[in-house]
């Protein structure tokens, strides 16, 4: 089965340092991977997806990035966190399929609380 | 994107039905309907999936208008651990094999004894 994994689980960090969460997938190969934000109160926005290995794609310009190193890894960063930066981060895979339907259902990881002060 | 409206909170009582409405009058044809849950300070779970007739799985039933225009997620015996905020979304393609779910601020469904 598959398996998602996202750490660490809770961070916090001054305004202007750098960040790094990472995702890993278990249990599957070539997955479609996604980084969404939840601010306090408020529904999830999708920040970037990636269809392979490289292949990355912004959904909103801000002060982050990502990477996919390797097929199953996937990686948030920025170099200098805001205070806006702040929110519960949470990564989610997905493998498209044609079954009667098609099938293209993500699955999200428990996510990283950060807090930036 | 398509938008979909829904209840900010309902209540329900162990063991009964628990129905939670959906309208998403300006879903185009060949948009899904996808339901996820989240418990507090966790991801969010997947339930089901639709696009024209009603499914259902082991976790739920979804009952999709024959207009399309609204949908009803129902748990059939709802439990405790039920409780959770369920938001109802339309899946938008963004590329032919990714896609994007927008997450409004669901119903939040409380489960007493």
């Amino acid at each position: 089965s598959q398996t998602i994994h996202q750490w660490p689980a809770t961070l916090v960090q001054p305004v202007g340092s750098p960040l790094s969460l990472e995702c890993t997938v278990e249990g599957t190969s070539n997955p479609n991977l996604y980084w969404y934000r939840q601010a306090a109160g408020r529904g999830l926005q999708l920040l970037f997806y990636s269809v392979g290995i490289g292949q990355i794609s912004s959904e909103v310009p801000q002060n982050l990035s990502a990477s996919r190193p390797q097929d199953r890894q996937f990686i948030l960063s920025s170099k200098k966190l805001l205070l806006s930066d702040s929110g519960f981060y949470l990564c989610a895979w997905s493998v498209y399929r044609w079954a009667r339907q098609a099938q293209e259902t993500q699955y999200f990881g428990p996510g990283t609380r950060l807090l930036v002060l | 994107d398509a938008k979909t409206t829904q209840p900010t909170s309902m209540d329900c009582a162990e063991g009964r039905a628990a129905n939670l409405p959906c309208n998403h009058s300006t879903i185009s044809g060949n948009e899904y309907v996808y339901w996820y849950r989240q418990i507090h300070s966790q991801g969010p779970q997947y339930i089901i999936h639709g696009l024209k007739n009603n499914e259902t799985n082991e976790m739920a039933s979804l009952i999709i208008t024959e207009d399309r225009k609204s949908s009803t997620l129902i748990l059939p015996h709802a439990t405790l651990r039920d409780t959770a905020v369920y938001y109802c979304i339309v899946r938008v393609s963004v590329t032919g094999t990714a896609s994007k779910l927008t997450f409004g601020t669901g119903t939040r469904l409380q489960v007493t004894l």
